[in-house]
């Protein structure tokens, strides 16, 4: 089945740097990567996604990139903020978009 | 529009017993999927029911199990509960308009099996 690996598992970044999360996949089937934010207590939020067909997304601060041939995709967070503060996530997909394997998660740390 | 909700929030059990979680989807959602997580494990796929039908299914034991009403509302239940179960689990509603999924989780159930 599919793996999904994510780097790093925690980082720590000043207001206003930029941060950027690592997921590789192992299934080349794999063709949705969507990206979570989780705050404590709650539930995973969709924030940002991708497909095989593009190689790169943004959505104001939040950017991700595709490579398809060497199987990982990143995201990428500018001008970050105390708030962006949370439990990230990667996953991927090759069996329908309901059906999620997930890395397991990056704690972005920003400080004022 | 309201979110996914999840009842309860939290939940305590001893060894050997049952539980029955449940959750409702945002309105016109007809997909529901459950994730189970936890701090070794990460986020693990259970289920997947669409129009009351399980449509995938993750690698757990048999003792893990679940539905979806005619409503799209769905529970799952876990029977003989071992300690390991203990674990916060996650229900997730999609809705795929044109190109673009619509996916939102709710806050989950913590269950704690003592």
């Amino acid at each position: 089945g599919e793996n999904v690996e994510q780097h790093p598992s925690t980082l720590s970044v000043q207001e206003g740097d930029s941060a950027v999360i690592k997921c590789t996949y192992s299934d080349s089937a794999s063709n949705y990567f969507p990206w979570y934010k989780q705050e404590l207590g709650k539930g995973p939020q969709l924030i940002i996604d991708i497909r095989s067909n593009v190689g790169e997304k943004k959505d104001q601060r939040i950017a991700v990139t595709l490579n398809k041939t060497a199987k990982h995709f990143s995201l990428h967070i500018t001008e970050t903020q105390p708030e962006d503060s949370a439990v990230y996530f990667c996953a991927a997909s090759s069996s329908g978009y309901s059906t999620l394997t997930f890395g397991k998660g990056t704690m972005l740390l920003v400080s004022p | 529009k309201a979110g996914v909700t999840q009842t309860p929030r939290y939940l305590i059990k001893t060894r050997g017993q049952q539980v029955t979680l449940s959750c409702s989807p945002i309105s016109g959602h007809r997909s529901v999927s459950w994730y189970q997580q936890t701090p070794g494990q990460g986020l693990q796929f259970l289920f997947e029911y669409f129009s009351e039908t399980q449509r995938n299914k993750g690698n757990f034991p048999g003792r893990f199990s679940g539905r979806q009403f005619s409503n799209s509302r769905s529970e799952m239940n876990v029977s003989t509960l071992e300690l390991g179960d203990s674990a916060l689990y996650l229900c997730a509603s999609m809705r795929t308009v044109g190109v673009d999924n619509e996916q939102f989780f709710g806050p989950g159930t913590r269950l704690t099996v003592l």
